[in-house]
Formats: structure tokens, sequence, C-alpha cells
């Protein structure tokens, strides 16, 4: 089936830094989504990315979607301790390969060391 | 109130055990999922529905079953748990229409051990 490469898989960063994780694919995706979960937790959506080139913030995050729809990123500026997660990409394949599902990345576990 | 709640939120059972895993929402939507989840291996899905009358399976569905009782209810069954069954599982939902066709919004997570 279709798999998301997402890296890197853990980040150990000082508090105040900026992180910059990204998801990659082989096969073309019509949306990209990302999530955070914190322990104990579900995911829960950051941000949305419809169409290719469209550039998204959500506060001190912000997320592209490539111009090849073939991969997506997120960047997180100025790091503070409640940023600590897992960071999950999903897509949403074309119609041809099921676009009724999303694909999830394997995530990015981010610590910050205060 | 949460928009989309689980229960139980824990579970123990032993290898054998028929366990049923609950969901329900409130936010109207249509399609509802169930994902399994264990470390390093992100989210995979096991079934999800379109509306009442819709079960469709996902890439890990054998050795699980559903039932979808309501638009607001998708229950998730383990017919006779065995412990590589042993993982987090949430269910999802998602609006039929335009772009919230792909965004889901999830639970909160059903950890289950099984012994």
């Amino acid at each position: 089936g279709q798999q998301l490469n997402q890296s890197p898989q853990s980040m150990f960063i000082q508090e105040g830094e900026d992180v910059s994780m990204n998801c990659t694919s082989s096969s073309i995706f019509n949306t990209w989504l990302w999530y955070k979960q914190e322990p104990g937790e579900g995911p829960v959506l950051l941000i949305a990315l419809y169409k290719a080139g469209e550039l998204t913030s959500n506060g001190r995050l912000t997320a592209q979607f490539g111009i090849t729809r073939k991969d997506s990123f997120l960047n997180i500026s100025a790091s503070i301790p409640s940023d600590v997660g897992i960071y999950f990409c999903a897509g949403r394949p074309t119609l041809r390969q099921g676009a009724q599902k999303l694909v999830f990345g394997q995530g990015t576990r981010l610590t910050i060391n205060p | 109130d949460a928009d989309v709640t689980q229960t139980p939120r824990n579970r123990i059972t032993k290898t054998g055990k028929r366990i049923m895993l609950e969901c329900s929402q409130t936010k109207g939507h249509d399609r509802m999922y169930w994902y399994r989840q264990d470390p390093g291996l992100g989210l995979r899905l096991i079934y999800y529905s379109f509306d009442v009358k819709d079960i469709n399976k996902g890439e890990i569905s054998d050795g699980y079953s559903v039932s979808r009782q309501a638009q607001a209810k998708f229950s998730l069954s383990l017919e006779s748990a065995i412990p590589n069954q042993t993982a987090l599982y949430f269910c999802a939902t998602s609006d039929f229409r335009g772009r919230g066709i792909a965004t889901q919004y999830f639970g909160p997570g059903t950890r289950l051990l099984v012994l």
C-alpha cells in the first residue's frame, strides 16, 4: 500500500530553537494534513493543506504543500515546552489511489530541553 | 464536552476473550474510522464506514469486526483477542462534504492490553 516517509523520527532540541520536519511520498496526494499527539490523547489537527504550493500558518506553525504534490513540511518557530509531542503527517491520495482514506506517516517525536 | 468519545479508555483482557470498544460522536459527521497505533508504525486503518449501511475494510481488518449502530456510533470488536492486538485504538470522524472529506477528528483513544 501507499506509504509516507516522515523524517526525522525524533528530535531533541533546546527551548527557543526552530523545528523542521517533512513527509515525502512516491505518489501524488490531494491533501496534506499535520497532526499533533500528546501522551494519552488522540491526534489533534494542526494544519490542513489543499493545493500544491499552499503555505499556511497557525501561530508559530507553518506548513507547505509541495509543488510536486508528493511532499509537505512543517516548521515550528521558537519552540516552547508545550510543543512536546508526536507530530504526524497525513495525506489524502488521488481518486484512483483511494481518495476516501488518509495515509499517515510514522510520526516525529519532539523532545525539548528547557 | 468532547466531540468524539471512546469507551473504555483502558482495558486489560485475556487471550481468547471477546471485547468491544465503543465510539460516539456529536459532530454530526457521516464518516467514521477505527485505527490502531503501535510504536514506530503510526496509525493504521482497521475499518471505516461512510454511513450506517456502508462498512469497509482497512489495511489491517483481520481479527476485527465493526458495527455501525447509528450515525453517531461505531463499535470495534475483537472476537477472540490475542496478545499482538495489544495497542492503542483510535476512533475518528470526518464530514463527507467538500474539503471536510479529508479532515479527520480523533477520539482520545483506548489503550488495550491482551495478556
